[in-house]
């Protein structure tokens, strides 16, 4: 089963900011907190990633609480082109570590 | 391109054919993977392999059959499909012990079984 738990569908305005939450109460100390989307059909694509600090790059903002059980990614500027599913996922950084995906959330961008 | 091609996109097969699929990557990395994505549904993990041995065969019947010949390609065999067999199939690869990006995916293969 996956780590984590999303709610399966948002809906956000173009333009505005989309705030998409996820849970992982059982995340461990060694564990990063990923967030991949796949848009219609085409495979997953990595967004971000951290460990217990908050990250930013040129996608997207990530929130972890201090406590590490839950976490928010940020797309500052939603387009249409962000519609697309999001998946939360934690994992350990060796190859052996292995990857569980749950639904994700679907995310719509309206005009 | 990410760096994980898949070949073929799409492939359309009889119950009694068999075909493969390929996955190759040149990013360095030592770990590969096959998912599966049905319709609606997530991403199912299917095989992992490590430094070419295999790690994970997440109880995947027998009618598919992966290979690793080196650590910059992986096949999947398939023979005897069903139907239900037809989804998205996905290969990634990542890096021991490297955060960024995690996993890499290629676009995957469109399989129908007919």
């Amino acid at each position: 089963d996956a780590k984590t738990t999303q709610p399966p569908s948002m809906d956000c305005a173009e333009g505005r900011a989309a705030n998409l939450p996820c849970n992982h109460s059982t995340i461990s100390g060694n564990e990063y907190v990923y967030w991949y989307r796949q848009i219609h059909s085409q495979g997953p694509q990595y967004i971000i990633h951290g460990l217990k600090n908050n990250e930013t790059n040129e996608m997207a903002s990530l929130i972890i609480t201090e406590d590490r059980k839950s976490s928010t990614l940020i797309l500052p500027h939603a387009t249409l082109r962000d519609t697309a599913v999001y998946y939360c996922i934690v994992r350990g950084i060796t190859s052996y570590d292995k990857v569980i995906f749950g639904p994700g959330t679907s995310l719509s961008v309206i005009p | 391109e990410t760096g994980v091609t898949q070949t073929p996109r799409h492939l359309v097969m009889g119950m009694t054919n068999k075909k493969s699929l390929k996955c190759e990557q040149h990013l360095g990395h030592n770990a590969m993977y096959w998912y599966k994505q049905s319709a609606k549904k997530p991403l199912e993990l299917m095989f992992v392999y490590n430094f070419k041995e295999q790690t994970e065969n997440n109880s995947v019947p027998s009618r598919f059959s992966p290979e690793c010949p080196n650590s910059s390609h992986l096949f999947l065999h398939l023979h005897t499909l069903q139907p239900e067999d037809s989804a998205l199939y996905l290969c990634a690869s990542s890096q021991d012990r490297s955060q960024t990006p995690g996993y890499t995916f290629g676009s995957g293969t469109r399989l129908t079984v007919v």
